[in-house]
């Protein structure tokens, strides 16, 4: 069935270094895929999105990464800050489903300062 | 964006009772979704909640456990019935981003804990 799962639970990094979220989704179908954060006590906060159609796209200190060919997204962080110690979610939307979003089960980033 | 608003963000509930949550949207939105995520887990979707007809439900969820309204195009509520331990968990409503087909904006969400 479907399904999208991330590659690690948590991941430790020393404030200022780069970080690197994986996720693996088995729905090759799908149109859409969102980066979500959720800080403790609060709703997953939109990050970013890229399309299918898409290789990369680029925001602010953040770069998603799309590789159809082994159904791989990643998550980049530049420069990671205290301020972004959160789970990380990623979430599938499939194709012709303009509602249904598929979340990863996380990944917990711990920036050490 | 849209700004969600969602009450109550906690409640303790006695087993065997229902708690009804609200989600208020600062402007109109054609469809709105309620979300569960249990300690430690992530989200599933429940139910998609649409304007003028029936919410739609995701395998697992049923409407006699989980009813919905939808009165008009900012507001939902989701009602949790007879509530046991193993429905302790957050909900969590979602709506379209204004102005985006997709990305999802999401309340705070409300956690709920049944003893």
């Amino acid at each position: 069935g479907e399904s999208v799962g991330l590659h690690l639970p948590t991941l430790s990094v020393q404030e200022g270094d780069n970080s690197i979220i994986n996720c693996a989704y088995s729905n090759s179908a799908s149109d859409y895929f969102i980066w979500y954060k959720q800080e403790s006590g609060k709703g997953p906060q939109f990050i970013i999105d890229i399309r299918s159609n898409m290789d990369k796209r680029q925001g602010q200190r953040v770069t998603v990464l799309l590789n159809k060919t082994v159904k791989h997204l990643s998550l980049q962080i530049a420069a990671t800050q205290p301020g972004d110690s959160a789970v990380y979610f990623c979430a599938e939307i499939p194709s012709g489903n303009t509602g249904k979003l598929i979340f990863g089960q996380g990944t917990t980033l711990q920036v050490k300062p | 964006s849209a700004v969600i608003s969602q009450k109550p963000s906690r409640d303790i509930c006695q087993r065997g009772t229902s708690l009804t949550i609200q989600c208020q949207v600062d402007s109109q939105v054609t469809m709105m979704f309620w979300y569960r995520q249990q300690p430690g887990q992530s989200l599933t979707l429940i139910a998609t909640a649409n304007q003028g007809s029936e919410a739609t439900y995701e395998s697992g969820f049923v409407i006699d456990k989980f009813p919905i309204s939808r009165p008009n195009l900012t507001f939902s509520t989701l009602t949790v019935s007879n509530l046991s331990p193993e429905d302790s968990s957050i909900y969590l409503c979602s709506v379209d981003r204004t102005g985006r087909a997709f990305g999802y904006t999401f309340g705070s969400g409300t956690r709920l804990t049944v003893v």
